[in-house]
């Protein structure tokens, strides 16, 4: 099956400091990325939506400056959280959906939790 | 607008008894619907799907779905409890068209007691 990796899996950094999260499609072109965010026990949260070479749209509430998302090849995409705050700290989650027999199915990362001090 | 519903923030079953996990769905136009798992920490884990055809979805770890369009329902179904069938079980929706993505439900705590 279609596989998504994150990296890092796990972050710490001071407040006031950027974080940037990998996403990958390691054997197929993701012709859409999805980056969801997950408090403790909570669902996963729409955080916005980027198709390759095009600006992402973001959901309602979530700050474009403050999360910033890159789609620039078909298996990469990137989320900067720009000058972290402690109010940041969260499980992001990445999603992939491909084309073809693919496109219906969105493949999700491992996840990457992110604890800002 | 797309929305999901899981009624019950927690189900409780003794291994070996059958389980129920109930989602309800809202779409504007014909849903694809998804159950997914998650252990602590870990990302989330496919188990089944309904796009279209049998109303009926055998997934994964002996998991299946009946998808009932009169009830915009797809409850999560499995015949005999694990204690490993324990997790945080997500159901979700998006509708048929191009570019949308997944929106889940808040999620229901399974917990199987040996």
């Amino acid at each position: 099956g279609a596989v998504v990796s994150q990296h890092p899996s796990r972050v710490i950094c001071k407040s006031g400091t950027s974080v940037k999260i990998e996403c990958r499609s390691l054997d197929f072109q993701a012709t859409t990325m999805f980056w969801y965010r997950q408090f403790p026990k909570q669902s996963l949260m729409l955080m916005a939506t980027s198709n390759e070479g095009s600006k992402a749209t973001y959901e309602q509430g979530v700050e474009k400056d403050k999360f910033l998302i890159n789609h620039a090849s078909l298996t990469l995409s990137t989320l900067t959280v720009t000058s972290a705050h402690p109010e940041d700290s969260s499980f992001y989650i990445c999603s992939a959906r491909g084309s073809g027999r693919s496109y219906n199915e969105q493949f999700f990362g491992p996840g990457t939790r992110l604890t800002v001090l | 607008a797309q929305s999901v519903a899981q009624p019950e923030d927690q189900v409780n079953v003794a291994e070996g008894n059958p389980l129920t996990v109930k989602c309800t769905y809202s779409v504007s136009g014909n849903p694809y619907l998804f159950w997914y798992v998650q252990y602590p920490n870990r990302g989330l884990q496919f188990l089944l799907k309904y796009i279209t055809g049998d109303n009926l979805v055998k997934g994964s770890y002996g998991f299946e779905a009946e998808f009932n369009k009169s009830q915009t329902s797809f409850h999560l179904k499995k015949p005999s409890a694990l204690v490993s069938d324990s997790a945080l079980y997500f159901c979700a929706v998006r509708d048929n068209q191009a570019g949308t993505a997944l929106i889940f439900g808040k999620g229901t705590t399974l917990s199987v007691s040996s």
